[in-house]
């Protein structure tokens, strides 16, 4: 069991918005603004898409934003195209453990 | 270009050891902590270890502590994983990656290896 929670899999249509969650607790996500996001297309590496809570690095899409409430991060794509359809992983700091944590992944399907 | 390209992967049984390797090119590699994730077979992400830049402070996850070693050579830009006593559970895809600068970046990677596969199994 991971220590985040994360939906087993969402879906949208092209163009479409849609929002993964990431619940965790006030002593990882809650507590610190050290959450991650990661893209992960089938037999490739994971790629970083958003870094501390909101912000994306050099390269990555402005149709990717992340954000936090309480205990739970959120990663929203904007726009979706069928290149979005992949798992995506939250990551997190957490006091729990000397190593950051991942959600159990999110599978997208763009239909 | 960054790249990080790991070898050493591989069939292994039961109780066996391994040693894998990440080459490192396109940045000052000892500027950077790294760390060793792995993902076992249409599984999630696992942290399973890290290091500083320079090898002062190594950290493990649970389920490998006492059975591996990270280590690095920054005179050769490389990163290892020493696996010994390996287990079925350890069978996996183990990915070398780059954590980020700043605070806040021993928390992300930024930059991953493309993979080496390890099979425990008689």
């Amino acid at each position: 069991q991971s220590a985040l929670t994360q939906p087993a899999s969402v879906s949208g249509s092209p163009g479409q918005s849609i929002t993964i969650s990431c619940t965790g607790t006030s002593s990882d996500v809650g507590g610190y603004n050290y959450v991650s996001w990661y893209q992960q297309h089938p037999r490739k590496a994971p790629k970083l898409m958003i870094y501390d809570v909101s912000n994306r690095p050099s390269g990555v899409s402005n149709r990717f934003s992340g954000s936090k409430s309480g205990n739970t991060a959120s990663l929203t794509i904007s726009g979706l195209q069928a290149e979005d359809e992949a798992d995506y992983y939250c990551s997190s700091y957490t006091t729990s453990s000397t190593l950051p944590v991942f959600g159990g992944g999110t599978k997208l399907t763009v239909l | 270009e960054v790249q990080l390209v790991e070898s050493g992967g591989g069939l292994v049984q039961p109780g066996g050891s391994l040693r894998l390797s990440c080459a490192a090119s396109g940045f000052t590699f000892s500027n950077y902590a790294m760390h060793w994730v792995r993902q076992a077979p249409g599984k999630g992400l696992e942290y399973v270890s890290a290091i500083s830049s320079n090898e002062n402070i190594t950290y493990y996850a649970n389920s490998v502590k006492g059975r591996f070693t990270i280590s690095r050579d920054n005179s050769k830009n490389m990163l290892y994983l020493q696996m010994v006593s390996l287990r079925t559970e350890d069978m996996a895809v183990y990915y070398c990656a780059r954590a980020g600068v700043g605070g806040s970046g021993w928390y992300r990677n930024d930059y991953w290896g493309q993979g080496t596969l390890v099979t425990v199994s008689s």
